[in-house]
């Protein structure tokens, strides 16, 4: 069974420009969190995508968006970028909308983002 | 508000001498409770999870975790510590409850270094 796939695995960029990442879930998996991890902040929550709904936002700028397709795929953009959004990106999927006990979330590797 | 505090940043033991990481947690509702791993470039995965139905939990790879809901504590322990446990450990969090959708509340993190 394979797991939660994320590309691109690394990339750089340049301020100003924008980034779209790419997410697909476990199969069956309906749900897909975004979360960002810096070494200053840590790991935050950005979005949770079920059934092509955004269902949460994090606080972050409207710069952070993302997207839902049919099959359950996530796409997150980040336009203008600055140099704090350098971070390592990552996306988990789950069976429904809102992690808990029942419902565990299952992380890919990320994608790792320079802005220089 | 929801939070959870992991006590130490870093943590340093010998190899096969016990484990303990130190996680409390504060919320006005029942939490679902979690400790993942990080290893380096790699995403996160989920050794244990409470949900209410046993007070000690077990995880993959000898791990344990007790809740105690007076103390407001989940630490997470091993008997006996392999050189391939050196990596970073997340407490987590989610919360169901009126308002909170089930998103996840990481810890900081403690670096997990066993000494040969």
């Amino acid at each position: 069974k394979a797991g939660v796939t994320q590309t691109p695995r690394y990339l750089i960029k340049t301020r100003g420009q924008q980034v779209t990442l790419s997410c697909s879930p476990i199969s069956g998996h309906r749900s897909v969190s975004w979360y960002q991890q810096t070494p200053g902040q840590g790991l935050q929550f950005l979005f949770e995508y079920f059934s092509e709904t955004q269902r949460n936002k994090g606080n972050f700028p409207g710069r952070f968006s993302g997207r839902q397709f049919s099959n359950s795929r996530s796409e997150m953009n980040v336009s203008t970028l600055e140099l704090g959004d350098s971070a390592l990106y990552l996306c988990a999927s789950s069976l429904w909308a809102g992690a808990s006990g029942a419902n565990v979330l299952t992380f890919g590797a990320g994608s790792r983002l320079t802005v220089l | 508000a929801q939070s959870v505090t992991q006590l130490d940043s870093h943590v340093s033991v010998s190899e096969g001498t016990p484990v303990l990481l130190r996680c409390n947690y504060s919320s006005s509702y029942s939490p679902s409770l979690f400790w993942y791993v990080q290893h380096p470039n790699k995403g996160l995965q989920l050794l244990l999870k409470y949900t209410s139905a046993a007070t000690l939990v077990k995880g993959i790879n000898g791990f344990e975790a007790e809740f105690k809901k007076s103390e407001t504590s989940f630490h997470l322990t091993k008997p006996s510590a392999h050189m391939s446990d050196a990596a970073e450990y997340f407490c987590v969090v989610s919360f169901s409850g009126s308002g909170n959708t089930g998103k996840l509340i990481f810890g900081q993190g403690t670096t997990l270094q066993v000494k040969p």
